[in-house]
């Protein structure tokens, strides 16, 4: 079965660097997601992407903060000067069609130094 | 503003021993609503939608609205049913997902 993956798994930055995470999407699907999870919080919605651009955003999704599909396979997030409680589990996600179930990858834990 | 609560951090039963994990709403339309589960060292994944009105692995949800809720239900336990489980809600004409702040089963052999 196919499967939404994220790489790295576990990234470890200084505070004030960017940092990149990387997602590919399942191949057939058009909206992509970004959420975050802080230790012992909930899962909070940050973006999503449909037809090369930002559907949605929260609040939490400032100008710090950029996504981008450079190719036809990858969607990434990044985050341009991270601050320490940008520390969180990263989750990508994506769906065929609008409310249509969402798939997750396995995430990326930053951990901002 | 939509919310979802999700009251119990925590949640232990027997094996073999009924099982509801509670979830309510606060949102002014009319919501879709989710639950996801993770077990342990895997990914969230979707266990059931409330419009598909299924049984995944023996797990039912129904949503009331008079009381704003979509609590997760199963008859009988199971060890392999110890997970984390998140429910979800989708606003009318959104695509994002609101997550309450989980409820993690524990089945006690």
């Amino acid at each position: 079965e196919p499967e939404v993956t994220q790489t790295p798994s576990h990234q470890v930055t200084q505070m004030g660097q960017e940092v990149i995470l990387r997602c590919v999407p399942i191949s057939n699907h058009l909206y992509f997601y970004w959420y975050r999870q802080i230790l012992g919080q909930k899962v909070e919605f940050l973006v999503s992407f449909y037809n090369n651009e930002i559907s949605e955003k929260s609040e939490i999704f400032d100008d710090q903060f950029s996504v981008e599909r450079p190719d036809g396979s990858n969607f990434t997030l990044k985050i341009r000067s991270t601050k320490l409680e940008d520390s969180a589990m990263y989750f990508c996600a994506s769906c065929p069609g609008h409310n249509q179930p969402q798939h997750f990858g396995d995430g990326t834990r930053l951990s901002i130094l | 503003a939509q919310r979802v609560t999700q009251p119990e951090k925590l949640l232990s039963v027997f094996k073999g021993a009924p099982v509801e994990l509670k979830c309510n709403y606060s949102y002014s339309g009319s919501p879709e609503l989710f639950w996801y589960v993770q077990y342990s060292r895997q990914r969230l994944q979707l266990l059931l939608r409330h419009i598909s009105r299924e049984s995944i692995k023996g797990f039912t949800a129904d949503l009331n609205k008079g009381e704003t809720s979509f609590h997760l239900k199963k008859p009988f336990a199971q060890e392999e049913d110890s997970a984390m489980y998140y429910c979800a809600l989708m606003k009318t004409g959104a695509n994002n997902l609101f997550f309450g702040t989980g409820t993690r089963l524990t089945v006690i052999p």
